[in-house]
């Protein structure tokens, strides 16, 4: 198994609703990450999570909450957002954050949020 | 702080033409260089990358790309294009462990592939 999948495809939400993102990878990779990508834009880096524990945040607000609850799931939980979030979020993984960064991160598809 | 530039926003091709996608690189150290593909509402595909050696990267699909450190460049190329080569283009530069081993991408070039 060597891909990255994420669920949902398509997720429309409220400003006041409480949603989450799934991405998950059976490839025993140890580095995860989330990314968003605004539309003709290119990904930018939110969360890198190593061996479980949040190494990188890359100063996203508090309404974007990730977890990591096992070393092949990584979550987005989401509340409060607000129209200018709706993008392509994307996840994803790695074998570890090694010394150098050689090995190349493998992409799900992502999931197009939609806020309203 | 690293940084990817891609000059072209979009550059269309007519099928069977050649096509070279550029990309220029900031980098302190020895660049980690990518390139990835990603089609409409898709993630990223990996096309090739480059760390050391050979400086004529050879990927997948007929993908080629060639790193000259004095152009801080490391442009895409393909001898022959196929309709189904019209995606978005990325070019990243990867980070040490330090950073996440981040991966900073350029603005993307967008193909269009003419019949």
């Amino acid at each position: 198994d060597t891909e990255v999948t994420q669920t949902p495809k398509h997720l429309v939400m409220g400003m006041t609703n409480k949603k989450s993102l799934k991405c998950e990878q059976h490839m025993g990779h140890r580095a995860m990450y989330w990314y968003k990508q605004k539309a003709k834009k290119p990904p930018e880096l939110m969360f890198v999570y190593s061996y479980e524990k949040l190494s990188i945040n890359e100063s996203v607000p508090s309404r974007f909450s990730p977890e990591c609850p096992n070393s092949s799931l990584l979550n987005l939980h989401l509340h409060a957002l607000q129209p200018e979030d709706s993008a392509l979020y994307l996840c994803a993984s790695k074998p570890s954050l090694a010394r150098t960064p050689y090995n190349e991160q493998f992409f799900g598809p992502g999931t197009r949020l939609t806020v309203l | 702080a690293q940084s990817v530039t891609q000059p072209d926003i979009h550059i269309t091709v007519s099928e069977g033409a050649s096509l070279e996608l550029r990309c220029n690189y900031s980098y302190g150290a020895t660049p980690y260089l990518f390139w990835y593909v990603q089609s409409p509402g898709q993630g990223l595909q990996l096309l090739l990358k480059y760390f050391s050696g050979d400086t004529l990267v050879q990927g997948i699909k007929g993908f080629e790309a060639e790193f000259k450190r004095s152009q801080s460049s490391f442009n895409l190329r393909k001898p022959s294009v196929h309709w189904s080569d019209a995606a978005e283009y990325f070019c990243a530069v990867g980070a040490r462990p330090a950073a996440g081993n981040k991966l900073t991408f350029g603005g993307g070039t967008r193909v269009l592939v003419k019949p």
